[in-house]
């Protein structure tokens, strides 16, 4: 069966750090893969989209990659602030029912410290 | 623009109670979505539309969980009867149409709590 996992539930880093996510998947040839940002009591918001063919993406501080080797995709928010403390949570985005739908990985909560 | 809105927030009811959520996805949006958070979990589907039509039910708990999405637009995801294993929150999402790489907006969700 299809499985996403994220490294850890939990990461602490200290500002101006880089924090590094990351998103393993077995069973699964996602076409694409997308991550997205969660605050306590909020919805999941969109931070960005990689397709499979593409190795690195980047928005502002943040920068995706994707390895359909390793099936692994690493986040990276560089020069962390304590504003980028959330929960993170990478989904795969495959065709299903004739539509393309979103699987959720258990997210990892990062709290970047003063 | 106005996001995607959801009501109640928190709800409180006892097992074998019913419950209904409300949804209303941003204008515009033909696909709009219902999830389930388990506390410490990641949003598992339970049903997608597409305009008034189903598209994938096949996580949704069909002998307890219900949904209508009347006229495209706003929709309702009914729990009856509820168990303490439903006790969640309750994400509902809208993205412009079914294809790839589409963005999915999501509202704040509605805490559920089956006591």
């Amino acid at each position: 069966s299809q499985k996403i996992e994220q490294n850890s539930e939990a990461l602490n880093i200290q500002e101006g750090k880089t924090a590094t996510l990351t998103c393993n998947y077995t069973n699964y040839s996602p076409a694409y893969l997308q991550w997205y940002r969660q605050d306590p009591g909020r919805g999941p918001v969109f931070l960005l989209l990689i397709r499979e063919n593409e190795k690195e993406k980047r928005k502002e501080r943040l920068k995706v990659t994707f390895d359909t080797t390793l099936k692994q995709s690493l986040f990276h928010i560089t020069a962390s602030q304590p504003a980028d403390s959330a929960t993170y949570l990478c989904a795969l985005e495959g065709s299903g029912a004739g539509s393309y739908q979103l699987t959720f990985g258990k997210g990892t909560k990062l709290s970047v410290i003063p | 623009e106005a996001g995607v809105a959801q009501s109640p927030r928190y709800k409180i009811i006892e097992k074998r109670q019913s419950v209904a959520f409300w949804c209303n996805p941003i204008s515009g949006h033909a696909t709009l979505y219902w999830y389930q958070q388990i506390l410490g979990q990641g949003p598992k589907l339970l049903i997608q539309f597409q305009n008034n039509g189903v598209v994938d039910d096949s996580q949704l708990p069909k002998d307890r969980f219900s949904a209508e999405r009347l006229k495209g637009v706003d929709s309702t995801l009914k729990i009856q009867p509820a168990k303490l294993e439903d006790s969640a929150v309750y994400l509902c999402a809208s993205s412009l149409s079914t294809g790839a790489q589409e963005t999915q907006y999501f509202g704040p969700g509605t805490r559920l709590l089956v006591l």
